[in-house]
Parts: structure tokens; sequence; C-alpha cells
């Protein structure tokens, strides 16, 4: 069965940090890799998606930037955080090259202080 | 421009029935999903629906009309654990990416 990790669960930092967020997927392989931030009380934003390793698309233009260095590995990454940067992120995969759901991760929640 | 619409917040009473309407404007339609959400919690898959008619899941229906671009999602015999977000989501012209409604906030009140 496939499995998909997030880590950290939750996060505080302060404005201008860094930031470094992964997502591991297991029991599949080639997945799609995605991205997301909710606000609260919001929908799913999506922030970039991955077809393959080292493919990366973006969907919003922002100081956040994601990585796929493996397979089923998928890094999303910030040289400096914003106060709006806050929300929660949540990793997802689906099956490569089809419209099945997408299945989440159990997501970290992100303040920027 | 692409566009899903769902009610912010519905309210219903433990025990009774409740339809959750999306509305959908999208270029190109594979299919679309719907996912319940509790608070602090990621998203989880309810159902798929790509050809027209209803698809019964024991107490959760999903309901979907290609040709009006409008799905509903259907509750029945609502408990507590129910009260969470509904979201829709469609599957347009990319392969990869869905485009996602807000969400609607369920409330049941016993």
């Amino acid at each position: 069965s496939q499995t998909i990790h997030q880590w950290p669960a939750t996060l505080v930092q302060p404005v201008g940090s860094p930031l470094s967020l992964e997502c591991t997927v297991e029991g599949t392989s080639n997945p799609n890799l995605y991205w997301y931030r909710q606000a609260a009380g919001r929908g799913l934003q999506l922030l970039f998606y991955s077809v393959g390793i080292g493919q990366i698309s973006s969907e919003v233009p922002q100081n956040l930037s994601a990585s796929r260095p493996q397979d089923r590995q998928f890094i999303l990454s910030s040289k400096k955080l914003l106060l709006s940067d806050s929300g929660f992120y949540l990793c997802a995969w689906s099956r490569m090259g089809s419209y099945n759901e997408q299945f989440f991760g159990p997501g970290t929640r992100l303040t920027v202080l | 421009g692409q566009n899903i619409d769902q009610p912010t917040e519905m309210t219903a009473t433990e025990g009774a029935i409740v339809q959750i309407n999306c509305t959908y404007q999208t270029s190109g339609f594979n299919g679309l999903f719907w996912y319940q959400q509790h608070a602090g919690e990621a998203p989880t898959f309810l159902s798929y629906n790509v050809l027209d008619g209803l698809e019964e899941k024991g107490r959760f229906s999903s309901f979907l009309s290609r040709s009006k671009g409008y799905s509903y999602l259907l509750l029945k015999e609502l408990q507590m654990k129910d009260s969470a977000s509904y979201l829709c989501a469609v599957a347009g012209d990319s392969n990869y990416q869905l485009i996602w409604g807000a969400g609607t906030k369920l409330i049941i009140k016993p």
C-alpha cells in the first residue's frame, strides 16, 4: 500500500528565516507530486507540481521554491519567510499520467511571526 | 476563466439528509472529485464522477450532470462526525492538476 509522509507537523518561524518542508511517498513509482497551501477557512492553492525528478512547475510566483531530488521526495523551500507564508501546507501525490484522485499527506502547520 | 462554486457553509441536524451543491465552469472536463476535510487535517477522497448520474457509496452519494456543469454530494443519516469541510474539485484539460472549490463547511447539530 502507498503512504505519504510530511514533516514537521507544526513549525513556528520568524520572518526572514529559511524554510524546508519535506514530503516522501512510499509504495509507488513515478508519482505526480504536489505542494498546496491552505489559508485558514479557505480552499487549496496549488503552489508547485512535479511529474518527474527535477521537473517542477510553479503555479504562483512567490518567494517559495520546490525541488524533487529523488523520485518519491518533494521539498518545499524558502530563503526568507514572509508573514503571508503562514498556512497549512499539504503535499499530495497521484498516479502518473491519469486523472486519478490525489492522496494527501498529514500537512504542516506553519506560523510565521 | 475556470471557476468552481460551492456554498460557504451549511447547517444540518443529526440523522437528517443534506445536499451540498457544486457548479463548475472549466476548459475541458475529465471528472469531478469530492473530498472530506476535518478541521486541521488533510483532505480525504470521497468520490469520483466522470459520467452523468448518481454514484452511491454507503451513506454518501454523488451526482453529476455534465451538460449543466453541476454536481452534488448527498449525505444521509448524518452523524456528528460528518461535521467537516467538503471540497469539490474538477479535472479539466491538464493531465496533472485539479481545479479546487473553496469548500463547504458542514455543521451538524444534535
